[in-house]
Order: C-alpha cells, then structure tokens, then sequence
C-alpha cells in the first residue's frame, strides 16, 4: 500500500524558516517523480515544486530561491527546505506521487503538515 | 503558465440528479506526440487531501465509480456525475500536466439540494 506520511510543519516567525519531511513506503520511491503542492486556509490547491526520479527540478514562480526541495532514495524521503517565510506561505503542505506514465500527474497525496507564519 | 478556470464556482444537485463541472485551460493541453489531453479532476472532501477521480481528461482512477466520467479535448473539458450520491459533495478541481508549472482550477464546490 503506498503511503506518503508529511512531517515538519508548525508555527514560524516571518523570515524564518522550517524544514519540512515526507516519509514514503508501498512503492519504489526512486522511480517516481514526487511534488510538493500547498493549499491555504480555504482555498485552492496550489503546485509549489517538482523532483523527478533523477533529480530534475522545478519550482513555482512564487517560492523560487526561497524553497528547496531534495530527496533521499535510501531514506525514502522527500524533503522541502523552506526559507525567507512569509505570511503567504501559511498552508497545509502535501506531497503527492507522479504516476509512472506522466510524472506531472498526482496519484497519491500525504495527509498534509500545516504551516503557519505569523509574529 | 496554463491558467485554469472552472464553473460554476458550486453547485446544489438533488441526490440521484446530474452534476456537471466544466473546466477551461487558457492554452490547449493536448498533445501532438500522443494524442492525450492533459488533463486531470481531483475530488477533494473536507479534511481530506485530493483524490485523483480521472487523467488524461476521460480515464477513470482504478477504483472511481463509473457514475463520474470526464469529457473534452483541447482547452475544454467537463466532469459529470451521472448519478449525484451523499458521499460526492466534495470541492472538485481540474489540473492540468501538460507544462510547469503545473496549475489547477479554482475548484467547483458540489452539494446537494
């Protein structure tokens, strides 16, 4: 069964920063592209970044040069280093599974880790 | 980037009546290598991440009930639940793969009357 279990998220000032972590078990962590997409306080789903099987990367406009995003295929992790935070940032983060047949498409998504920045 | 739009913003079927949700992609997300629409609807209930209900704009995710089905091509697309059931009321949103980054609709919020 593939699971995908978030980790890392909490309160944080403005400016700070916050290391989040996705565990991932049931699947063959290094075949898969993974992503990490954020959803504010009742609003819309919105892709923050993007690391294929081989490490290629991708990020959205909004958190480019603030926000990392790395893996580890022996620890079956993904991780998203997140810096500079800023109000806007406030949202539950997921990590979602790419399929096999288009990396761009999430299969599986995590239950999520809430992020708050505020003073 | 692909802007993605959707209506209505919510709508309110009677339980057994026909829901529809239209999407809309600001460019064509159809492919000419393959042929595909890149095009994906989520279900998303409260509390709950997204569930992948159908890709490629008509395919149904293993295990979706064939009441949802997916049409369109190109820039316009439409999700139908043939058959509205208690446990569809949800927020539905379109996503298209075809190019980063990689956008999603606004979200169609689905009750019952």
């Amino acid at each position: 069964e593939v699971q995908l279990v978030e980790s890392g998220g909490g309160l944080v000032q403005p400016g700070g920063s916050l290391r989040l972590s996705c565990a991932a078990s049931g699947f063959t962590f290094s075949g898969h592209s993974m992503n990490w997409v954020r959803q504010a306080p009742g609003k819309g789903l919105e892709w923050v970044s993007y690391i294929s099987g081989s490490s290629n990367i991708e990020y959205a406009d909004s958190v480019r040069g603030r926000f990392t995003i790395s893996r580890d295929s022996v620890k079956n992790s993904l991780y998203l280093q997140m810096d500079s935070l800023r109000a806007e940032d406030t949202a539950v983060y997921y990590c979602a599974r790419g399929t096999g047949s288009a990396s761009y498409l999430f299969d599986y998504w995590g239950q999520g880790t809430l992020v708050t920045v505020s003073s | 980037d692909i802007v993605m739009t959707q209506s209505p913003d919510s709508l309110a079927v009677s339980l057994g009546e026909r829901a529809t949700i239209n999407c809309k992609s600001s460019q064509s997300v159809l492919s000419n290598s393959d042929n595909q629409n890149y095009l994906g609807w989520f279900q998303q209930k409260p509390g709950q991440p997204p569930k992948l209900l159908m890709y490629w704009a008509s395919t149904r995710e293993s295990g979706v009930p064939d009441r949802f089905s997916g049409s369109g091509s190109g820039t316009d697309f439409t999700l139908t639940i043939s058959s509205l059931q208690a446990e569809d009321v949800a927020v539905y949103y379109c996503q298209q793969y075809y190019s980063s980054p990689l956008t999603f609709g606004p979200g169609t919020k689905v009750d019952v009357k």
